[in-house]
């Protein structure tokens, strides 16, 4: 089973500031990784495919980059709608798909 | 694409629940189907998946030999049976489309609570 971790847990930020999400896999998983917004009681959103193709309809304030074990999410200028955790998922090698246990983004 | 899903609720440890997730979707019959699961807050956990034609299946080590996806081409809608159920399966259940090249997932539904207690 490939692990992933994300970090930090939890992030403190302000609205406007840029921030960058970490991702690893316990092996290489090629760029087959998404990134995934939850909001409290709604269900997950498809943000990044691929490690950095942008979903449908997705702003172009987010972006992901990375391919083997290391990848990152990155909001530029947050909104106050972008405050929510964010999740990485490998589809590589499955089953089991797995997930990272999430990067929570708190206003500061 | 739609996924709406029903059936969640009580249930003691031991006992059974059958999830449902009725598809508004052209291409049910061709699309492979995912249940999600996430304990109360916690993390995303992938618990099962079923081909098109339903005859190949696979599930977390969680829940293999407990739990069973089916699906209903005829009636555009997906199944999760959960017997011998235990408190760890308490958890909002999610439905969940991937993509028609790979396995991220384009669509969710918006997901039942299980409960498992005494």
């Amino acid at each position: 089973e490939i692990v992933m971790t994300q970090s930090p847990a939890t992030l403190s930020v302000s609205p406007g500031d840029r921030v960058t999400l970490y991702c690893r896999a316990s092996q290489s998983v090629r760029n087959n990784l998404g990134w995934y917004q939850q909001k409290p009681g709604q269900a997950p959103r498809l943000l990044i495919y691929g490690a950095s193709t942008r979903a449908t309809g997705i702003p172009a304030r987010f972006s992901g980059s990375g391919s083997g074990t290391e990848f990152t999410l990155t909001i530029t200028s947050l909104q106050s709608e972008d405050f929510a955790v964010y999740y990485c998922q490998q589809y590589d090698v499955w089953p089991p798909i797995t997930f990272g246990q999430g990067t929570r983004l708190d206003i500061k | 694409v739609q996924l709406v899903e029903s059936g969640g609720g009580v249930a003691q440890p031991g006992g059974s629940l059958r999830l449902s997730c009725a598809a508004s979707t052209f291409t049910f019959s061709r699309d492979v189907m995912h249940w999600v699961r996430q304990a109360p807050g916690k993390g995303l956990e992938w618990v099962a998946v079923i081909s098109s034609d339903g005859r190949t299946t696979h599930y977390s080590d969680s829940v293999k030999g407990r739990f069973t996806i089916s699906r209903d081409n005829s009636k555009n809608t997906l199944f999760l049976q959960m017997n011998s159920l235990r408190p760890e399966d308490t958890s909002v259940y999610y439905c969940a489309r991937p993509s028609d090249f790979s396995a991220y997932y384009e669509s969710w539904g918006q997901g039942t609570l299980v409960t498992v207690s005494s």
